[in-house]
């Protein structure tokens, strides 16, 4: 079945750095997804993307919609404490409209 | 606007056992979907519910059911549990069948002793 592959699985970084990471598929997706889980909690949408090549800002957060539509990716500029948690691409399989997750961008800030 | 909520936030069970978790999705949304998070497996889909009718289904076992009621809220049972049925279970909300902007509850952590 479809399948998303995010990379890197953990970052570790220091706070005020930029981070990247990205999401690939063997297959096309007509939409992709950026979600965020903080610890304890249910993942947040970040920034949804519909348009091959489309690239879409949320303050610090900036996504794009590869032009192959089989991948994308999320950066996030000047970190802060509290950009700590996991984060998820994901998009609905093409046979049906379910979501496919991804299996997370860990990213861990230090002090 | 409230969000999504679930309750119980947590449960033990033990193996066996049947358990019921419920979700009211965020007002005028008339989709519920369920998904299963574990460390090993990520976040995989369960099922959806629209207008009280079950609309996808992912890859699980017959022992994983659920149902919506006419004001959307929703229940999934889980009956025979396994101790590998210990997950953290969210519950989603959107507007319309199979829409992708998704407001997930802070789920029900689920452990199965």
């Amino acid at each position: 079945g479809q399948q998303l592959n995010q990379s890197p699985q953990s970052m570790f970084i220091q706070e005020g750095e930029d981070v990247s990471m990205n999401c690939t598929s063997s297959s096309i997706f007509n939409t992709w997804l950026w979600y965020k889980q903080d610890p304890g909690e249910g993942p947040v949408l970040l920034i949804a993307l519909y348009k091959a090549g489309e690239l879409t800002s949320n303050g610090r957060l900036t996504a794009q919609f590869g032009i192959t539509r089989k991948d994308s990716f999320l950066n996030i500029s000047a970190s802060i404490p509290s950009d700590v948690g996991i984060y998820f691409c994901a998009g609905p399989g093409n046979r049906d409209d379910k979501i496919i997750f991804g299996k997370g961008t860990r990213l861990h800030i230090l002090p | 606007k409230a969000g999504v909520t679930q309750t119980p936030r947590y449960l033990i069970k033990t193996r066996g056992q049947q358990v019921t978790l419920s979700c009211s999705p965020i007002s005028g949304h008339r989709s519920v979907s369920w998904y299963q998070q574990t460390p090993g497996q990520g976040l995989q889909f369960l099922f959806e519910y629209f207008s009280e009718t079950q609309r996808n289904k992912g890859n699980f076992p017959g022992r994983f059911s659920g149902r919506q009621f006419s004001n959307s809220r929703s229940e999934m049972n889980v009956s025979t549990l396994e101790l590998g049925d210990s997950a953290l279970y969210l519950c989603a909300s959107s507007l319309k069948s199979g829409g992708t902007e998704q407001f997930f509850g802070p789920g029900t952590r689920l452990t199965v002793l």
